[in-house]
């Protein structure tokens, strides 16, 4: 089966700029996960969907980070305005639903550098 | 709040030998997974295995198995006869059953020595 796609794999833009990632999840997986990790870390789950609906965004700075999976399969992180903290690699995740020991499956990630 | 800790930044270990990475949770629910998860320097994070904390029996799969302690709550990887491939950063996480999110430990960067 595909695995799920990212893109871009690398992003560079100046603070206050712009950004968008786009993710593909694994056909068929209704729950679709952001994360942000940034370099010497674990990552952190930024937002969680289950179908085209939020579940949990509690730790998505919404100021500036929005998402949007609109038909319930691709999604997209945006971020405006990015600021140097931002500097991080962005995974994207999806697994099936209904039970919590079903893996998630990651993406490669798109590594956003700020200048 | 549930937390997961991993105390190595960075292990190493020669070629065919057997290295153990550690991982410690703090948790109150009785019901959770344990995963361990690789990530190679291409970024993909991996499935290495995983561990339903209502079963007794360590996990295993393949040359890596873990050791499970529900009451200590550690949840420790073997990794046997180590290969080349296997270096990596290796990041331990927990979720709670029904919740689908997952926590991440920091993370053990994982070196094998020809």
């Amino acid at each position: 089966e595909a695995g799920v796609a990212q893109s871009p794999r690398y992003k560079i833009i100046e603070k206050r700029q712009s950004v968008a990632f786009w993710c593909n999840p694994i056909s068929g997986h209704a729950t679709l996960y952001w994360y942000q990790q940034i370099l010497g870390q674990g990552p952190k789950l930024l937002i969680q969907f289950q179908n085209n609906g939020v579940v949990d965004d509690s730790q998505l700075p919404k100021d500036r980070f929005s998402a949007e999976r609109l038909k319930g399969v691709d999604s997209t992180l945006k971020i405006q305005p990015a600021k140097l903290e931002d500097s991080a690699v962005y995974l994207c995740a999806s697994s099936q639903v209904g039970n919590s020991n079903q893996p998630q499956h990651f993406g490669d990630g798109t590594r956003l550098s700020i200048l | 709040a549930q937390t997961v800790t991993q105390s190595q930044p960075e292990m190493s270990v020669q070629e065919a030998e057997t290295v153990t990475l550690s991982c410690t949770y703090d948790t109150s629910e009785s019901d959770y997974y344990l995963f361990w998860y690789k990530q190679p320097p291409s970024r993909q994070m991996i499935l290495v295995i995983r561990q339903e904390a209502y079963k007794q029996q360590n996990a295993t799969e393949n040359r890596f198995s873990v050791n499970f302690q529900k009451a200590a709550k550690s949840f420790s990887l073997k990794i046997s006869d180590s290969q080349l491939g296997d270096a990596a950063m290796y990041f331990c996480a927990y979720t709670a059953s029904g919740t689908y999110k997952y926590i991440f430990g920091t993370g053990t960067r994982l070196k094998v020595l020809a």
